[in-house]
C-alpha cells in the first residue's frame, strides 16, 4: 500500500516548456486535489477533482490544466512553464464517504522554471 | 472566503517542555473540520490531530491535543513533553463540510516553524 505517489520528484523547465506532474493513489478514494506550496506559505490549492470525471478550480488555477484519467490517478499539466511556477507540488486524496475524511499527501515533487 | 491564520512564524522549545501553536480562522460556515499537519525537513505531510467543528470535546491524540474555541474561531495546537522528532513547520488548516457530497480543498495557514532545544 503505497498511498499517494507521485512522479517526478524533481524538475527543472525553461521558460515556455511544457510538463506533466502524474499522482497516483492505491486507497480508492474519490476525491484529489493538487496544491502548490511557496516560501513561506502554506499549500493553495490549484485544482481538485471530487470524483472521477469530475475537475473544479481552487484558488489559484491560472496556467495549468488537470485531467482525472481514472479514478486513481490525476495529472496536473504546466502547458507552458513561467519562473511564478517555480514551486514544491503536492498531489493528495480523499475519500468523502470514509469515516475520517481526512486528506493523505503525496511526497511532493519540486519544479524549478528558469 | 474563509482564510486561516497563523500568527507565530516560529516557535522554539525546550525538550521535554510543552509548547502551543495559535491558529485562528475566519468563516462564515457553521459546520466544518480544521487540522493540523506537520512538515519536516522531508517535506511529507503528516496529519497530526484532525477536529469536528460539531463536536465540543477537543482532539487528543497522544502528546498533541488541541484547544477548540468555536465561537472565538481559535484552534490551538498543544505539544507535550516535546520531542526532537517534532521539529518541523506546523500548518493549520479549515476544510467546510458539504451536506450533499462533493468535495473542497483545504485552507491552509502560512505555518509556525517549531525548533526543539535539546
Amino acid at each position: 500500500n503505497a498511498g499517494v505517489t507521485q512522479t517526478p520528484k524533481f524538475q527543472v523547465l525553461k521558460t515556455g516548456q511544457s510538463m506533466t506532474l502524474q499522482c497516483a493513489q492505491d486507497m480508492n478514494h474519490n476525491s484529489m486535489y493538487w496544491y502548490r506550496q511557496d516560501p513561506g506559505m502554506g499549500l493553495r490549492l490549484i485544482y481538485y477533482s471530487a470524483s472521477e470525471g469530475t475537475t473544479d478550480k481552487g484558488e489559484v488555477p491560472n496556467g495549468y490544466n488537470v485531467s482525472r484519467l481514472n479514478k486513481r490517478e490525476f495529472s496536473l499539466r504546466l502547458e507552458s512553464a513561467a519562473p511564478s511556477q517555480t514551486s514544491v507540488y503536492f498531489c493528495a486524496s480523499s475519500d468523502l464517504a470514509g469515516p475520517t475524511d481526512t486528506q493523505y499527501f503525496g511526497p511532493g515533487t519540486r519544479l524549478t522554471v528558469l | 472566503a474563509q482564510t486561516v491564520t497563523q500568527s507565530q512564524p516560529e516557535m522554539s522549545v525546550q525538550e521535554a517542555e510543552t509548547v502551543t501553536l495559535s491558529c485562528t480562522y475566519d468563516t462564515s460556515e457553521s459546520d466544518y473540520y480544521l487540522f493540523w499537519y506537520k512538515q519536516p525537513p522531508s517535506r511529507q505531510m503528516i496529519l497530526v490531530i484532525r477536529q469536528e467543528a460539531y463536536k465540543q470535546q477537543n482532539a487528543t491524540e497522544n502528546r498533541f491535543s488541541v484547544n477548540f474555541q468555536k465561537a472565538a474561531k481559535s484552534f490551538s495546537l498543544k505539544i507535550s513533553d516535546s520531542q526532537l522528532g517534532d521539529a518541523a513547520m506546523y500548518f493549520c488548516a479549515y476544510r467546510r463540510v458539504y451536506s450533499g457530497g462533493g468535495a473542497d480543498g483545504l485552507t491552509f495557514g502560512k505555518g509556525t516553524h517549531l525548533i526543539i532545544q535539546p
